[in-house]
């Protein structure tokens, strides 16, 4: 399967525990974005990523939250501390570049579910 | 905030019907973006259209841009069962590096 993959499909937490969620973007992709989906919602940006670089983060939370995209190995978003807010769906997404003229490749996301 | 808005929530059709959804932004764009989630999985890219382009087709897709009222439509004709899922438009504009996506629409195409 060449497209984003996404793991794992359903995480479930409790309050103050971590929450790692990871995505290996499309084959010669270097561009990766994560956004969070709340239930009948659209798609809420969170951070942008290329190698090793962290692009744009102003749609994530200053605390608890964290992303990273190293040279080897997949994106990981990271939640520290999780609380019931943090139920959600989280989708990342990627691109070859990191123009808005290219369409961007989806996972089938992660469902997290906090106790 | 330039989230675009679709419209209507939701669309409820028989199969055969043409399905019309659409959608508002608020400031600049570069392109407009439309794209298809079925329940429990990813979105799909479904059709690009630049800032300056009027229409495009894609199959039995058909896109319209207005940049002067700032909102698109995207019409499906001759709906099917299989076209049941929830559509979302996504707008980039000048500066920015990233989509934002709009509510979306959820169809529903009964057979």
């Amino acid at each position: 399967n060449a497209g984003v993959m996404q793991n794992p499909r359903h995480l479930v937490r409790r309050r103050g525990q971590e929450a790692r969620l990871r995505c290996s973007p499309m084959k010669g992709h270097s561009h990766v974005y994560w956004y969070r989906q709340l239930p009948e919602e659209g798609l809420k940006f969170m951070v942008y990523l290329q190698k090793e670089n962290i692009i744009d983060e102003s749609g994530m939370p200053k605390e608890r939250f964290s992303a990273e995209f190293p040279k080897e190995g997949p994106s990981i978003l990271r939640i520290q501390q999780v609380v019931r807010g943090d139920s959600a769906a989280y989708f990342c997404a990627s691109s070859p570049t990191g123009q808005g003229s290219q369409p961007q490749h989806f996972g089938d996301g992660t469902r997290l579910s906090i106790l | 905030s330039q989230q675009g808005e679709e419209d209507p929530q939701a669309l409820s059709i028989q199969e055969g019907e043409n399905a019309t959804m659409n959608c508002s932004y608020k400031t600049s764009i570069n392109n407009l973006q439309w794209y298809r989630q079925n329940s429990g999985r990813g979105l799909v890219h479904l059709i690009l259209i630049r800032s300056n382009e009027r229409e495009k087709h894609s199959g039995r897709l058909r896109v319209t841009l207005d940049t002067s009222k700032k909102s698109s439509s995207l019409l499906i004709t001759a709906s099917r069962a299989a076209d049941t899922a929830s559509y979302f438009c996504a707008t980039d504009a000048p500066g920015y590096s990233t989509l934002t996506f709009g509510k979306g629409t959820m169809l529903l195409v009964s057979p």
